[in-house]
């Protein structure tokens, strides 16, 4: 089946830094979707992505959806405390609303 | 961005009892849901498609009689873990999809938690 492959598994980093977390797969996804899940909450839909190439912004976050269609990754830039938690990317493939879920990146800030 | 409900927010039960858990998207109607479980510090596994006015498509290895999934209305499902025992304790999360202009998202409710005594 399909699986998705995401990196880093976790990390530490100071306040002001910037992140970049990436998944990739073997199978070709439709869209490429980018959640944060914090302790005890759902996921939060941060970015989605629908082309090829498609590069979108929401605030200091921004995510890429690669060219071969296998891949995304998203960045954060000039981090801060409030974005611990755990980032998930997700890819659906064409023709079904499944999603394929990432392992989870663990994002943690030190002040 | 869409919102989806979940109640309750977390329930503790005794072995042997059934559990409702409802999942609602408030500001739009999702002729899909889906129901996810999660077990600690792992990722989200999805167990069934909820689809309004039909029978729910389960996940390999879960079983169709233990979670039960009615999508009687187009904003609203629900998961009853019948007979809980307390392997079934997890955290339960709904989605629920949203089509607009031929781009479809998943919006989740904000889980509930299942302690089964």
């Amino acid at each position: 089946g399909q699986q998705l492959n995401q990196s880093p598994q976790s990390m530490f980093i100071q306040e002001g830094e910037d992140v970049s977390m990436n998944c990739t797969s073997s199978s070709i996804f439709n869209t490429w979707l980018w959640y944060k899940q914090e302790p005890g909450e759902g996921p939060v839909l941060l970015i989605a992505l629908y082309k090829a190439g498609e590069l979108t912004s929401n605030g200091r976050l921004t995510a890429q959806f690669g060219i071969t269609r296998k891949d995304s990754f998203l960045n954060i830039s000039a981090s801060i405390p409030s974005d611990v938690g755990i980032y998930f990317c997700a890819g659906q493939i064409q023709g079904s609303y499944k999603l394929i879920f990432g392992s989870g990146t663990r994002l943690l800030v030190r002040p | 961005g869409a919102v989806v409900s979940q109640h309750p927010s977390r329930v503790i039960c005794k072995s042997g009892t059934s559990v409702k858990i409802e999942c609602r998207s408030l500001d739009f109607q999702a002729t899909t849901m889906f129901w996810y479980r999660q077990f600690p510090k792992k990722s989200l596994m999805l167990m069934a498609t909820s689809n309004e006015g039909s029978k729910a498509t389960y996940e390999q290895g879960v079983e169709k009689d233990k979670f039960l999934i009615n999508h009687a209305s187009l904003t609203l499902s629900t998961l009853t873990v019948t007979s809980a025992h307390p392997e079934d304790s997890s955290f339960y999360i709904c989605s629920a999809i949203l089509a607009h202009r031929s781009q479809e998202t998943q919006y989740f409710g904000p889980g509930t938690r299942l302690l089964v005594l």
